[in-house]
Formats: C-alpha cells, structure tokens, sequence
C-alpha cells in the first residue's frame, strides 16, 4: 500500500534553517510528483510546493518562495524541503503527499510538527 | 495566491442533504476542472473524496457528489451520517501552475 513518511520536524529559531524529508513506499515513485502541504494549529491547508516526477519542475506558494527548496532523489524514493529564514508563520504540521493524475493528491503522509519559536 | 471561499460551517441532520460551496476566480476554479475535495478528522491527515471537479475515488461512498459551475464549486453529501462530521476543505490548480486550498468548511451531524 502507499506510504508517505515524513520526517526532520522539531523546534527551530527564527531565522534558522530545517530540512524536511519524506519516505515514500509502495507506487512507482519516480513517476509521480510530489507535493508539501502545511496546517498551522488550528487552522486550514496551506499548498507549499509541488516537484514534477523527475524534478525538472518546481513550483512554490507565494509565501515560502525564496526561502525553501523542494528536491527528490528517486534513487531513494525520498522527497525533500529545504526550509530557510524560518519565520513564526512557518509553524504546522507539514504533509508529503503524493500527486495524482488530475492535479490532486491522493496520498498524504501523517505529518511531521515545525515550530518555530525562541 | 489567497484561498478561496468556502463557508465556516455547515450543518444538517442525519439523513439531509447539505452543499458546501467553494469559490474562487477564472485564474483557479473557472479556469480549469481540477477541483478536488478533501475530507479531514482532528488529528489526521485529510483524505480525498472527490477529484476533477465531481468524479469519486475507489471507496468513496456515493453519497459524496461534486459539481462546478463558473468560479464555483459544490460538494453535496447525500443521506448525511453521523460518520460525515468533519472538515471539508476544497482545492483547484491554478493558472501559475500552483494549487490553492479552500478556507475549509466544519461540518456538524445534529
């Protein structure tokens, strides 16, 4: 079955930088694109980046464009987000999820905890 | 790229029917018909219930049904469950080739 596993949360200064990876199990992970999703506490989905399946596209919302990186390795079927110049808003839980055919996703890992405090 | 449009809150009781709308513009949801539609329990990851504007996937009950008209699209649940109550939140590609998310809609089983 399709595993999404995500991991590198925990607690970080402003400011500072975290990577975040993704562990993906049970598809042809090369190809299919990946997206990040993002949930402050209490509060709804926030989109974050999509990579194409074989990496040559990237795209980003607004609000972390600039200051984090999506990359994968599909030599080790792992997704990563670089996060850099972490600011408060930064905060979530941030999701892996897998594309699927019709621009939606239809697999999402259980999330892995960003906060971001001093 | 702001979220588009979905009500706070809906409520029905078991065995109504409720719609919840989702609105965005012509760069987003009048633009394409990739509107999707997920369902989320506290505490959990969200699942998908609908994808390209009105098709279910495989598990999906029927009782879930999408549409779209112009910049607005709708979730129906049919013969609402007690099993229903959660947060809905709608999402569409968009014409910067990102995706956009609904501001999310609680739904409350009376």
């Amino acid at each position: 079955q399709v595993q999404l596993v995500e991991s590198g949360g925990g607690v970080v200064q402003p400011g500072k930088s975290l990577r975040l990876s993704c562990a993906a199990s049970g598809f042809p992970f090369g190809n299919y694109g990946v997206h990040w999703v993002r949930q402050a506490p209490g509060k709804g989905l926030e989109w974050v980046a999509f990579i194409s399946f074989d990496g040559n596209n990237k795209y980003y919302a607004d609000s972390v464009k600039g200051r984090f990186t999506i990359s994968r390795d599909n030599s080790k079927n792992t997704v990563y987000v670089q996060m850099s110049s972490l600011k408060t808003e930064d905060a979530a839980v941030y999701y892996c999820a897998k594309d699927g055919s019709y621009h939606d996703i239809d697999y999402w890992g259980q999330g892995t905890l960003v906060t971001v405090s001093s | 790229q702001s979220a588009l449009t979905q009500p706070a809150s809906v409520s029905g009781s078991p065995g109504q029917s409720i719609t919840i709308s989702c609105t965005g513009t012509s760069s987003d949801i009048g633009g394409y018909n990739f509107v999707s539609w997920y369902q989320q329990y506290p505490g959990k990851a969200p699942k998908l219930m609908i994808f390209e504007v009105s098709n279910r996937p495989s598990g999906v009950s029927r009782r879930f049904s999408g549409s779209k008209s112009d910049n607005t699209a709708s979730l129906t649940i049919s013969g609402l469950q007690a099993e229903d109550e959660a947060d809905y939140y709608c999402s569409s590609y968009t014409i910067s080739s990102t995706y956009v998310f609904g501001s999310g809609t609680k739904v409350t089983v009376l």
